[in-house]
């Protein structure tokens, strides 16, 4: 069965260091992948899409690669910040018209 | 950016009745809309999918007699939580799907819906 996976422990980094969440895949050919951000009691706020030929996406201080060969995604943010303080959450879709499959989210805690 | 809204942000219910959700996209249309269930510290689970002018499709083990959904419009749909129960308490968010020009499925979330059954 399909499964997609990011590190359930949290993730506790210095600020100014960068963060790096994985999220890995099994069972699935995706199209496309996206990151997603959540604050506590929030809906979840779109943040960057790959595509399956795409080997790296940036957008200011974040930065995805995919690697479709080990079924791996890796989200950089650089420079961080205390308010980059929060739960990421990767989702891969197939094609259009289908849905997005989320995993279960890391938690990240930059600490001033 | 693509807003979506949700009403109301908190709601406490007593045992029996009945609670609706509204979700609404602001600034685009949205004739596909997700709802899904969160329980704390855990990840997104899809319920059910709801398509503009037709029947919802509701994932394996959501009772669709109890999770009434109805998307009657582009920029609505609704949530109906029908005779609630503690074990309904949780976070529910919707999320409107813009295909845009690439047809990649990017979902814009609202805010969320706390439910609390008394």
């Amino acid at each position: 069965s399909q499964k997609i996976e990011q590190n359930s422990e949290a993730l506790n980094i210095q600020e100014g260091k960068t963060a790096t969440l994985t999220c890995n895949y099994t069972n699935y050919s995706p199209a496309y992948l996206q990151w997603y951000r959540q604050d506590p009691g929030r809906g979840p706020v779109f943040l960057l899409l790959i595509r399956e030929n795409e080997k790296e996406k940036r957008k200011e201080r974040l930065k995805v690669t995919f690697d479709t060969t080990l079924k791996q995604s890796l989200f950089h943010i650089t420079a961080s910040q205390p308010a980059d303080s929060a739960t990421y959450l990767c989702a891969l879709g197939r094609n259009a018209g289908n849905m997005l499959t989320f995993g279960g989210g890391t938690r990240l805690m930059v600490k001033p | 950016g693509a807003v979506v809204s949700q009403h109301p942000s908190r709601v406490i219910c007593k045992s029996g009745t009945s609670v609706k959700i509204e979700c609404r996209s602001l600034d685009f249309q949205a004739t596909t809309m997700f709802w899904y269930r969160q329980f704390p510290k855990k990840s997104l689970m899809l319920m059910a999918t709801s398509n503009e002018g037709s029947k919802a499709t509701y994932e394996q083990g959501v009772e669709k007699d109890k999770f009434l959904i109805n998307h009657a419009s582009l920029t609505l749909s609704t949530l109906t939580v029908t005779s609630a129960h503690p074990e309904d308490s949780s976070f529910y968010i919707c999320s409107a799907r813009d295909l845009g020009s690439s047809g990649a499925d990017t979902q814009y979330f609202g805010p969320g819906t706390r439910l609390t059954v008394l």
